[in-house]
């Protein structure tokens, strides 16, 4: 069974700071991975969609990272801004048809 | 619309009453998900529907829920006999690819409390 796991829970940084957010997955045998921010009470935004055969995508400040073998992905924000306060949660792409989804890191940026 | 849209956006009801959920994906995408986002969790998939057929109901929690889209594009998730512990966000996603290639996009929810 596909488990994604996201960590730290919470990050709270400066304004100004670049920042990278973690996500584990234990099987590596993905379709994809897909990177998601949710403001409180709201839908999911999708930010990054990854394939299985790439490395990387790349969407203005962020970009993000997937190792496929070490069942790992990380998301690189540049240049933080309180704006980009939110949840942001990580997906893996599981059996074809669904999203498995990490619990989430609840990032917030202090100006 | 261009997004993903749910109705309605917030729903409570009592304890054993029957609810209806609806869904309008994208225009031309004909994959269909929904997802329950329980308080501090991330969303866990119950269904997903390619066309009309529902291609994967392997996380339905139980034979109380069940969904429809007759048509290919509007779906509906039903829940008979509520109970206190499907208070949860119900998410809709939509995909133009088959099979989980694409990226989903999200609807905002709709939030269920069961009193």
């Amino acid at each position: 069974k596909q488990e994604v796991t996201q960590i730290p829970a919470a990050l709270s940084v400066p304004e100004g700071e670049n920042l990278v957010l973690n996500c584990s997955f234990t099987d590596s045998a993905i379709y994809n991975l897909q990177w998601f921010r949710q403001d409180p009470g709201k839908g999911l935004t999708s930010l990054l969609l990854i394939q299985s055969s790439q490395r990387e995508q790349t969407s203005g400040r962020l970009n993000a990272s997937l190792d496929k073998s070490s069942g790992r992905s990380t998301l690189y924000i540049a240049a933080s801004q309180p704006g980009d306060s939110a949840t942001y949660l990580c997906a893996v792409g599981a059996g074809a048809q669904k999203l498995v989804f990490g619990q989430g890191t609840r990032l917030t940026i202090n100006p | 619309g261009a997004g993903v849209s749910q109705t309605p956006s917030n729903k409570v009801t009592e304890k054993g009453k029957y609810v209806e959920l609806r869904c309008d994906p994208i225009s031309g995408h004909t994959a269909l998900y929904w997802y329950r986002q329980s308080l501090g969790q991330g969303p866990e998939f119950l269904i997903y529907f390619q066309g009309t057929g529902a291609a994967d109901d392997s996380g339905l929690p139980n034979d109380r829920f069940f969904a429809v889209r007759p048509e290919g594009s509007v779906s509906t998730l039903k829940i008979q006999r509520t109970e206190r512990g499907d208070s949860a966000v119900y998410l809709c996603a939509s995909s133009l690819l088959a099979g989980g290639l694409g990226e989903q996009f999200f609807g905002p929810g709709t939030r269920l409390t069961v009193l």
